[in-house]
């Protein structure tokens, strides 16, 4: 079946420094594949999606690349703030929206310092 | 816009009672709400989807008669644990959403101990 694996957590850095999570999947057919992120106390928001090979989502100077070669999804930021700290989900869904059976990786928990 | 909340946020009961959780989008209707269970430091896993009006679809491994799912109403979705036991202990969390939007909406999560 699907699976998603993301770098395990969790993730301390200073602010301004450059953020990569890695994401890897295994699926069947064309997944489209998904970043969710998690503030403390809030539920689950996507923050960028890619629906098909080489499309690059981006959202809030979050950027991620669907590479189909190695079937990665990771999620870089040039810079880190401390409002990004939060829980970084990857997904897929085996549809072209997010409004379906979604796999979820274990989450990236990330610490951004001052 | 699109809010779903959960309620409680958090619940302690006894082995062999009953939990019900509930699920509500705030600001839209929803025509589907599909409801997770995490294990600390797992990823989420979707136990259940439920259309308005119909029976729950729930996925493989999951037992529907332990987990009991009503979606009444397009802006409400309860989860029963029933008979609940320290192996049932978990983050549920519930989503939900729409055919226009093409997006599932999460809830915050319920943290549930089971004595």
């Amino acid at each position: 079946g699907d699976s998603v694996t993301q770098m395990e957590g969790p993730v301390t850095l200073s602010e301004e420094a450059f953020l990569t999570i890695n994401c890897t999947y295994t699926a069947t057919g064309y997944p489209s594949l998904f970043w969710y992120v998690q503030y403390p106390g809030e539920g689950l928001q996507l923050l960028l999606k890619a629906t098909k090979a080489d499309d690059k989502g981006s959202n809030k100077g979050f950027e991620a690349t669907y590479r189909k070669e190695t079937t990665s999804f990771h999620l870089e930021k040039g810079s880190v703030q401390v409002s990004d700290s939060a829980v970084y989900f990857c997904a897929l869904s085996d549809g072209s929206t997010s409004y379906g059976k979604l796999t979820f990786g274990q989450g990236t928990i990330l610490t951004v310092h001052p | 816009g699109a809010v779903v909340s959960q309620h409680p946020s958090w619940v302690i009961c006894k082995s062999g009672t009953s939990v019900k959780i509930e699920c509500r989008s705030l600001d839209f209707q929803a025509t589907t709400m599909f409801w997770y269970r995490q294990f600390p430091k797992q990823s989420l896993m979707l136990m259940a989807t439920s259309n308005e009006g119909s029976k729950a679809t729930y996925e493989q491994g999951v037992e529907k008669d332990k987990f009991l799912i009503n979606h009444a109403s397009l802006t409400l979705s309860t989860l029963t644990v029933t008979s609940a036991h320290p192996e049932d202990s978990s983050f549920y969390i519930c989503s939900a959403g729409t055919s226009v939007d093409n997006e599932q909406f999460f809830g915050p999560g319920t943290r549930l101990t089971v004595l």
